[in-house]
């Protein structure tokens, strides 16, 4: 099992610009959830998603920002329009079905909004 | 809304001296603790939860309800065991979003 994984590990984006963030959960993780740590902070939740559901998107930003987990494929952190406070490490964690389980994290995608 | 804080940013203790990283929340109900540690160049990784009461690599730590704390504890530190620790809260059993706190980073001196 490879583990959770992200792709990209780092994007750079002008501002304005789309970033799309990818993340494949492990095998047999049907739970998604993505945290955004900006500097010198902490991680903070944004969405938690299962198959072709999102759960809790208390975190998200009311605008640009979106997060899908379909049915097949990676789960996509999509944020739109990008401006210079969007530069941050995003991680994604996976866990299996049932939610107390441990969340295991990937390495995470650092964006730079230029 | 839950919280947690870590309130040291940086710890820095000496090979084989004790060592105790503090974490204090706050939640109405009755959460589940954590402990989670980054290794330098590695992922994010669970190394302890209240619920089973273990001890991982040397440490252990108590759910103090009364004091609503879950301070992590090594008697004798390492200087592998330098890295940074996150304390974590989940709401319950049903319910998997992670409220994280800042961080300390722990330096083991040789």
């Amino acid at each position: 099992n490879a583990g959770v994984m992200q792709n990209p590990r780092h994007l750079v984006r002008r501002r304005g610009q789309e970033a799309r963030l990818r993340c494949s959960p492990m095998k047999g993780h049907s739970h998604v959830y993505w945290y955004r740590q900006l500097p010198e902070e902490g991680l903070k939740f944004m969405v938690y998603l299962q198959k072709e559901n999102i759960i809790d998107e208390s975190g998200m930003p009311k605008e640009r920002f979106s997060a899908e987990f379909p049915k097949e494929g990676p789960s996509i952190l999509r944020i739109q329009q990008v401006v210079r406070g969007d530069s941050a490490a995003y991680f994604c964690a996976s866990s299996p079905p049932r939610t107390s389980d441990e969340q295991f994290f990937g390495p995470g995608t650092r964006l730079t909004v230029l | 809304a839950q919280r947690v804080t870590q309130p040291e940013k940086l710890l820095s203790v000496f090979k084989g001296a004790p060592v105790e990283l503090k974490c204090n929340y706050s939640y109405s109900g009755s959460p589940e603790l954590f402990w989670y540690v980054q290794y330098s160049r590695q992922r994010l990784q669970l190394l302890l939860r209240h619920i089973s009461r273990e001890s991982i690599k040397g440490f252990t730590a108590d759910l103090n309800k009364g004091e609503t704390s879950f301070h992590l504890k090594k008697p004798f530190a390492q200087e592998e065991d330098s890295a940074m620790y996150y304390c974590a809260l989940n709401r319950g059993t049903s319910y998997g979003k992670l409220t994280f706190g800042q961080g300390t980073i722990l330096t083991v001196h040789p």
